[in-house]
């Protein structure tokens, strides 16, 4: 079965850094998707970036981008230039074979001004 | 665009009492996702639908829950009878049929049963 880790519990960073949230994520199938998803205080679930596993390049959207390392199973989100509204938790989601999508724990992003 | 629309957004009842949340999937996706989401258990996909046919209610809790969708604008989650344990946030989810890998979220409808 698939599994997807997030190992920090909680990050902090001081605005305008960059920060990287970190994901692994278990499977055997050798064409997939990855997500990030941002939950802000409002609760609303946000698509951040997607990475198709047959892609070699790495996705990026703005600020955000993604360090996908299929061998090693790794999906990190790096996000430049942090602002005050990035400040949420952060979801990394794997979608199987049949679309449902296996969700990290969540990793709470704290913005300091 | 107009996104997933949920109603309600907050919902405040009794144990017993039986609460039925909405969801407006965006026009033309044609596959529809139903989430509960608590400190506890996380994101628990609790059924989704595929042309209006539900594909997979494995995550359903138990029979006090039921889910529909009438048709490809509509789709409802019921419990009856609620009890406090059913506290959470539920989202709604939606995506195109062709291009199932982006899931689309609502603003979610947080329930609270006292």
């Amino acid at each position: 079965a698939q599994t997807v880790t997030q190992s920090q519990p909680e990050m902090s960073v001081q605005e305008a850094e960059t920060v990287t949230l970190s994901c692994t994520y278990d499977t055997s199938e050798s064409d997939y998707y990855l997500f990030w998803y941002k939950q802000p205080p409002s609760r609303q679930m946000i698509l951040v970036i997607r990475q198709e596993a047959y892609k070699q390049q790495n996705a990026t959207e703005n600020r955000f981008s993604v360090n996908f390392q299929k061998a090693a199973k790794s999906f990190s989100l790096k996000i430049s230039d942090s602002q005050l509204g990035d400040a949420a938790m952060y979801f990394c989601a794997y979608r199987r074979s049949d679309y449902q999508l296996i969700w990290g724990a969540g990793t709470k992003l704290i913005i300091k001004p | 665009d107009a996104g997933v629309i949920q109603s309600p957004r907050h919902e405040v009842t009794e144990m017993g009492q039986e609460v039925t949340l909405r969801c407006k999937p965006i026009s033309g996706h044609n596959s529809l996702f139903w989430y509960r989401q608590t400190m506890m258990r996380g994101l628990e996909l609790l059924i989704y639908f595929n042309n209006n046919v539900p594909i997979d209610d494995s995550g359903m809790p138990e029979d006090r829950f039921s889910a529909k969708m009438p048709n490809a604008s509509f789709s409802t989650l019921k419990i009856q009878p609620s009890e406090p344990r059913d506290s959470a946030v539920y989202f709604c989810a939606s995506s195109l049929e062709v291009s199932l890998e982006t899931q689309y979220f609502g603003p979610g409808t947080r329930l609270l049963v006292l």
